[in-house]
């Protein structure tokens, strides 16, 4: 069975400072897609990017990218240059090779203040 | 960028009543799924739905749940009869048959169902 675990509940910073979210997963599987998706205040869910388990480098989307560390099983979200309307709870999911069913993790809340 | 549409916003039914919760996905995915969630909590898989079929469902998905898209139009979740434990928002997502894009999903805005 997968897990996704995001040990941080909250997290604050200061605007235009960088920020970084932990995830751990586990699998027994080789091949996996790992995915950090936002979720405002409003309730909308959105997809923000996405680290394919067979590549080492990694990925980046605009202000977004990942700290992916396979033999930990770890997949880092790194916000740079934050701004307030980055606030919002942050989830991270897996989804192995051939599963279509994505595990998610409890959440990081993220609070960027003035 | 594609928007998935839920309808309605917030639903509010007695325990025992049928709701059904709609879905308008983008227009070419293939895959759908409805996921629950309660106030503060994360997201959980109820079911995924492709080509007509249930393809995978979890442990919440009880018997009561039942899903459908009947010729092309909402993807829908009706719940019959409803428990209390069924209040929740529950999210309707879909992607594409696509393997560069690894079933990135698409969530619509969610519908809260209160059961009183």
């Amino acid at each position: 069975a997968q897990k996704v675990t995001q040990t941080q509940t909250s997290i604050s910073v200061v605007e235009k400072t960088t920020v970084t979210m932990d995830c751990v997963y586990e699998t027994r599987d080789s091949s996996y897609f790992l995915f950090w998706y936002k979720q405002t205040a409003s309730g909308e869910i959105v997809f923000l990017i996405r680290q394919d388990s067979y590549k080492k480098e990694n990925a980046t989307v605009g202000h977004y990218s990942l700290n992916f560390q396979k033999p930990k099983s770890s997949i880092g979200l790194i916000i740079t240059a934050t701004q307030i309307e980055d606030s919002a709870v942050y989830f991270c999911a897996m989804r192995v090779g051939g599963n279509y069913k994505p595990t998610f993790g409890k959440g990081t809340s993220l609070v960027v203040h003035p | 960028g594609p928007k998935v549409l839920q309808i309605p916003s917030h639903q509010i039914i007695d325990m025992g009543q049928m709701v059904t919760l709609n879905c308008d996905p983008v227009s070419n995915h293939l895959y759908f799924y409805w996921y629950k969630q309660i106030l503060g909590q994360q997201m959980e898989f109820l079911v995924n739905f492709y080509n007509g079929k249930v393809m995978e469902k979890s442990k919440l998905f009880k018997d009561q749940f039942s899903v459908e898209r009947p010729d092309g139009s909402y993807f829908t979740l009706k719940i019959q009869p409803t428990a209390l434990e069924d209040s929740a928002v529950y999210f309707c997502a879909s992607s594409p048959r696509d393997r560069r894009s690894s079933y990135e999903q698409y969530f619509g805005p969610g519908t809260r169902l209160t059961v009183l």
